[in-house]
């Protein structure tokens, strides 16, 4: 079983809608999780970290399951430039690593 | 602002070949990443350096080593190149005590022949 797993989609998204999507972790030792953004053909960069309690920075909103290991991400008002892979990342306790999802692709449309 | 950087965006090598991957930072970071990315598999690690001259195997480091001489520069070394190496490679940084803000360099698309 993967470390972590992302639907891959691609989630295909009107200009202001609203998307969401999950990963889950299969650590449940695991205490820190983030969602870092890939541009095509660019590096991963770190989005926002993920807190127990959820998270909003601006249009994204994270959240935490601890119970049914999983995270969210939630982007309203999508606008063009949101059009990304998502990458879902969790740290390894056993090794402070971190494990890397597959990503999530997601094209916000005119 | 950091910035990481590679000594090639593409690069085409025959098999059999050595191969160098240089990767710099500017940001007197302690820790630095090799990583390969593949379509459905993520980022995998493929070895990790804490210190100068220290470092540590990822998750993949079978065809794999590296030298870390100066704090700045870390280099992966592919001592025989195959075609299975062919991949996204992904340089990162971070300092000491946040091993998980990673700082990625633009990567080098090798392909090997």
């Amino acid at each position: 079983r993967k470390e972590v797993e992302q639907d891959p989609g691609p989630f295909n998204v009107p200009e202001g809608a609203t998307v969401a999507f999950n990963c889950t972790y299969s650590n449940s030792a695991s205490q820190s999780f983030f969602w870092y953004r890939q541009d095509c053909r660019k590096e991963p960069k770190l989005l926002m970290s993920v807190y127990s309690s959820g998270n909003e920075d601006g249009r994204f909103t994270a959240q935490l399951n601890r119970a049914s290991q999983y995270i969210s991400l939630l982007i309203r008002d999508s606008k063009l430039s949101d059009s990304a892979t998502y990458l879902c990342v969790v740290n390894r306790p056993n090794d402070y690593k971190l494990s890397f999802g597959a990503g999530t692709t997601v094209t916000v449309r005119a | 602002d950091v910035k990481v950087t590679q000594s090639s965006r593409y690069l085409v090598k025959r098999t059999g070949e050595k191969v160098f991957l240089e990767c710099v930072q500017d940001m007197d970071h302690e820790n630095m990443f090799w990583y390969r990315q593949d379509p459905g598999l993520g980022l995998r690690l493929i070895y990790f350096s804490y210190d100068v001259k220290m470092k540590e195997k990822g998750d993949i480091p079978e065809g794999y080593s590296v030298s870390r001489e100066k704090k700045e520069r870390f280099s992966l070394i592919l001592e025989s190149a195959s075609t299975n190496q062919t991949s996204m490679y992904l340089c990162a940084s971070s300092l000491a005590g946040d091993r998980d803000t990673q700082y990625f360099g633009p990567g080098t698309r090798l392909t090997v022949l």
